[in-house]
């Protein structure tokens, strides 16, 4: 069956960053784009950008860009999402999740990896 | 103004019908969206229900039960996600989100409470 795992939580310094991945299993990684989601505390879901696997092109939201890095390992099915510049308000649960190119059908998500940054 | 507004909370009867509602900013017109619905429990992942274009252009996420559904109000401007027969698993936080400005923009969120 399709699976999203993420990588354990982190615990940051403000103006670090972090690194999490989202390993692919039960379908062809390159055949789905990769999307990245938060939620911070008492937060709603916040899009944070998408990739495709197969080319490494790459969308961000305007909130983050400069400060966020998406990237793959086609070899290992496991994509990654980088966020540097860390504040307390990038404290969150950050979930990965799949859907076809260029619809929204976000059909699989991974289990959350929450990454608190505390001084 | 908030691209998408939802109201903060909603509450419903057991067996009864929930409509949430997602009003798309005035400059926005609803006609041209596909509007999609996710749904999030306590501790869980977000889990996409539907999204919903028109009746002709839409779909489901397998496994979700054919009492949740999706329309729109034209005159309201504004995406439904309709739940019928309501169950007390149905409680949860649902979002819609669509595809605005080469962006994913997400709804505030509705807490549906099932009482």
């Amino acid at each position: 069956q399709v699976q999203l795992v993420q990588s354990g939580a982190e615990v940051k310094k403000p103006g670090a960053s972090v690194k999490v991945s989202c390993k692919a299993s039960g379908y062809t990684f390159t055949d789905f784009d990769i999307n990245w989601v938060r939620r911070g505390t008492g937060q709603g879901l916040e899009w944070m950008g998408w990739m495709n696997p197969n080319t490494g092109d790459t969308g961000y939201a305007q909130k983050f860009r400069g400060r966020v890095i998406m990237t793959r390992d086609t070899s290992a099915s496991t994509a990654y999402m980088e966020l540097s510049s860390l504040t307390s308000d990038d404290t969150a649960v950050y979930f990965c999740a799949r859907n076809p190119p260029r619809t929204g059908d976000f059909d699989s998500w991974g289990q959350g990896t929450l990454v608190s940054v505390s001084s | 103004q908030a691209v998408l507004t939802q109201p903060p909370s909603l509450s419903a009867s057991p067996g009864a019908s929930a409509s949430l509602t997602c009003t798309l900013r005035s400059d926005i017109n609803v006609a041209f969206y596909s509007i999609h619905w996710l749904q999030q429990k306590p501790g869980s992942p977000p889990q996409w229900l539907l999204r919903y274009k028109s009746d002709s252009d839409n779909r489901q996420n397998s496994g979700i039960p054919s009492r949740f559904s999706g329309s729109k109000d034209a005159s309201a401007n504004a995406g439904i996600l309709l739940i019928s027969g309501l169950q007390s698993e149905d409680e949860a936080e649902y979002y819609c989100m669509i595809w605005e400005n080469n962006a994913w923009v997400f709804g505030g969120g509705t807490k549906l409470t099932v009482l």
